[in-house]
């Protein structure tokens, strides 16, 4: 059965360096999003990619944060000067067709520490 | 603005014992839809369902149910017979026209501690 994927599991990273997690989503889905977690809180949405473009994204995605999607695969998600109340699990998911409510599919998440 | 309420922090059952997880919702839109998923200790996010704003039947899958009342602005998950792998943390969501189905608001979820 097709899954998201992301790499690294975890990442450990020392404040103000730039972290890039990845991502490959299901290969058609069209519609991408990260989303962030803060340990024992909610998931929390940051930003939805479709055609090469940002649709949407929330006040959290300020100027730090870019996705990208380099190639037919990956989807990364970049955070340019990374700062302690950035470690979280950062989850990547896709889906085929958000205009229609399309279930959303989450990868296994990655682990972000910043000390 | 939309919002998703999960009133239950933690619940603890006994393994074989139904249970309950409670989760509102507030939304003007009136084509939405709610999502279930599970967050076993593993983290990851795994899907359990997904229903829209025009269809109430209750949904039955295995030990599983759910009860959608769009009266109450509820979507209960219904455990029957629960087990110790039922044990996970347990998020409801939403996702609305408005946003274009952009994106899903997640309530703060129900940790369910299943014990032999």
């Amino acid at each position: 059965e097709p899954e998201v994927t992301q790499t690294p599991s975890h990442q450990v990273t020392q404040m103000g360096q730039e972290v890039i997690l990845r991502c490959v989503p299901i290969s058609n889905h069209l519609y991408f999003y990260w989303y962030r977690q803060i340990l024992g809180q909610k998931v929390e949405f940051l930003v939805s990619f479709y055609n090469n473009e940002i649709s949407e994204k929330s006040e959290i995605f300020d100027d730090q944060f870019s996705v990208e999607r380099p190639d037919g695969s990956n989807f990364t998600l970049k955070i340019r000067s990374t700062k302690l109340e950035d470690s979280a699990m950062y989850f990547c998911a896709s889906t085929g067709l958000a205009g229609v409510g399309d279930t959303q599919y989450f990868g296994p998440g990655t682990r972000l520490t910043v000390l | 603005a939309q919002k998703v309420t999960q009133a239950q922090t933690e619940i603890s059952v006994v393994e074989k014992e139904d249970v309950t997880l409670d989760c509102v919702y507030e939304t003007r839109d009136t084509t939405y839809y709610l999502f279930w998923y599970k967050q076993p200790p593993s983290g990851e996010l795994v899907f359990l369902i997904r229903r829209n704003s025009f269809d109430e039947q209750n949904e039955i899958s295995g030990r599983y149910s759910w009860n959608f009342q769009k009266s109450t602005s509820s979507f209960n998950f219904t455990i029957t017979a629960s087990q110790v792998v039922d044990s996970a943390v347990y998020f409801c969501a939403l996702s609305t026209m408005n946003t274009g189905f952009q994106k899903l608001v997640f309530g703060t979820g129900t940790r369910l501690l299943v014990s032999p």
